[in-house]
């Protein structure tokens, strides 16, 4: 069964202080791992999609990375613009329908 | 050029009653998918519609229901509310059905409130 395991489950960050969030999945040939931003009462927005072991992405202050059983999405001096909930989500590459999987996300607070 | 749009954005209902959201996918998009969020968890996966067909169906009851238009839009029908329904609806497109991973947006969410 697909499986996705956010940690931690909330950070608090000082403004600058540069840390990094843990997707660990298990799936049944993955397809894609999407990590998304979401601000209170509002929809997922995308950051990024990984395909592949060893694939590296990255978006002003924020580099997400993959291996075969986790992504890390790193906050390299984050500002409290920053604070929000990062969601993981993985696509499996079996039959039926391509949904996304998602975890329960990381609540990120970056205090000034 | 326009998001994913959905309607309404809010919503209250009373235990037993009927409720349908709407959802308008970005110009060009033809894979339309539903999600509900709890307070505190992922969005969890409902269904999936392309060229008017269900694609996929996740573990919710037959009281949850959904079409796609010929515009590609949809509805999600939910019968006999109750009150663990209470949550945020998602609504995702996609260009096409199997290239999900080349772009999946959502849209803004209808918050549905049962009492």
């Amino acid at each position: 069964e697909d499986q996705v395991t956010q940690s931690p489950e909330a950070l608090r960050l000082q403004e600058g202080e540069s840390s990094s969030l843990n997707c660990s999945y298990t799936v049944s040939g993955l397809r894609g791992l999407f990590w998304y931003r979401q601000d209170p009462g509002k929809g997922p927005e995308f950051l990024f999609t990984l395909y592949s072991a060893g694939e590296e992405k990255e978006k002003e202050r924020l580099k997400a990375t993959l291996t075969k059983k986790e992504s890390f999405l790193h906050i390299t001096a984050p500002k409290p613009e920053d604070s929000a909930t990062y969601l993981c989500a993985v696509q499996a590459g079996g039959t039926g329908a391509n949904n996304l999987f998602f975890g329960t996300g990381t609540r990120l607070t970056v205090i000034p | 050029d326009a998001g994913v749009t959905q309607s309404p954005t809010h919503l209250i209902k009373t235990r037993g009653q009927h409720v349908t959201l709407r959802c308008s996918p970005i110009s060009g998009h033809k894979s339309v998918s539903w999600y509900q969020q709890v307070l505190g968890q992922g969005p969890q996966f409902i269904f999936q519609y392309y060229e008017k067909e269900e694609r996929g169906r996740g573990n919710f009851p037959d009281r949850f229901s959904a079409r796609q238009f010929p515009n590609y839009s949809s509805e999600l029908n939910v019968n006999a509310l109750l009150l663990g329904d209470s949550a945020l609806y998602l609504c995702a497109s996609s260009l096409e059905f199997g290239r999900e991973i080349y772009g999946y947006t959502f849209g803004s969410g209808t918050r549905l409130t049962v009492v």
